[in-house]
């Protein structure tokens, strides 16, 4: 099955500093790649995705780009702000349809990102 | 935008007890819920998918005789954990999609956190 990989688990930045988040994925059949904020007892949310026929995807400050031929993909959050201040999850479609015709997502394991003022 | 509703949002019980938590897609019709479990400062690991009107699918791992899921309707879906201990305690939280498109996102309930005494 699909496998994701997720780095640093812990990134500390000052505010207006901008902030990267790795993450690699297995599975060359994935092709929706989602990032989700979550913050401290929280609902997980989603805050960009992006998917494998486009290789960037901006959004305000949230960036995200995706590189298919070495399975790897990053967020990028630039002028971080203390409200930034969250886990962040990647994720990628495991390539593969259920029987009702969805497929399901891998989570990374997160990166706890801390914005100080 | 989607709505997904999961309640209740905390409870507390005693070791052997059966707990019900439920999941309801409030906008939306979700043929397919999917049960995360989260334990604390770890990612969301998928244990079953629910599809309305068949049996669940389960992950490797996750006993089926212990967390019961029924999805009886187009927008409810139910996990029971059955026999509860110590070690079930954890964040659970479910999850659907808006379309059964293959890269749609996932719209996350606000989660039930279990504690088992």
């Amino acid at each position: 099955g699909e496998n994701v990989e997720q780095h640093p688990s812990t990134l500390s930045v000052q505010e207006g500093d901008s902030a990267v988040i790795k993450c690699t994925y297995s599975d060359s059949a994935s092709n929706y790649f989602p990032w989700y904020k979550q913050e401290l007892g929280k609902r997980p949310q989603l805050i960009i995705d992006i998917r494998s026929n486009v290789g960037e995807k901006k959004d305000q400050r949230i960036a995200v780009t995706l590189n298919k031929t070495a399975k790897h993909f990053s967020l990028h959050i630039t002028e971080t702000q203390p409200e930034d201040s969250a886990v962040y999850f990647c994720a990628a479609s495991m390539g593969y349809e259920s029987h009702s015709g969805y497929s399901t997502l891998t989570f990374g394991k997160g990166t706890m990102l801390l914005v100080s003022p | 935008g989607a709505v997904v509703s999961q309640h209740p949002s905390w409870v507390i019980c005693k070791s052997g007890t059966s707990v019900k938590i439920e999941c309801r897609s409030l906008d939306f019709q979700a043929t397919t819920m999917f049960w995360y479990r989260q334990f604390p400062k770890q990612s969301l690991m998928l244990m079953a998918t629910s599809n309305e009107g068949s049996k669940a699918t389960y992950e490797q791992g996750v006993e089926k005789d212990k967390f019961l899921i029924n999805h009886a309707s187009l927008t409810l879906s139910t996990l029971t954990v059955t026999s509860a201990h110590p070690e079930d305690s954890s964040f659970y939280i479910c999850s659907a999609k808006v379309d059964r498109s293959r890269n749609s996102p996932l719209h996350f309930g606000n989660g039930t956190r279990l504690t088992v005494t």
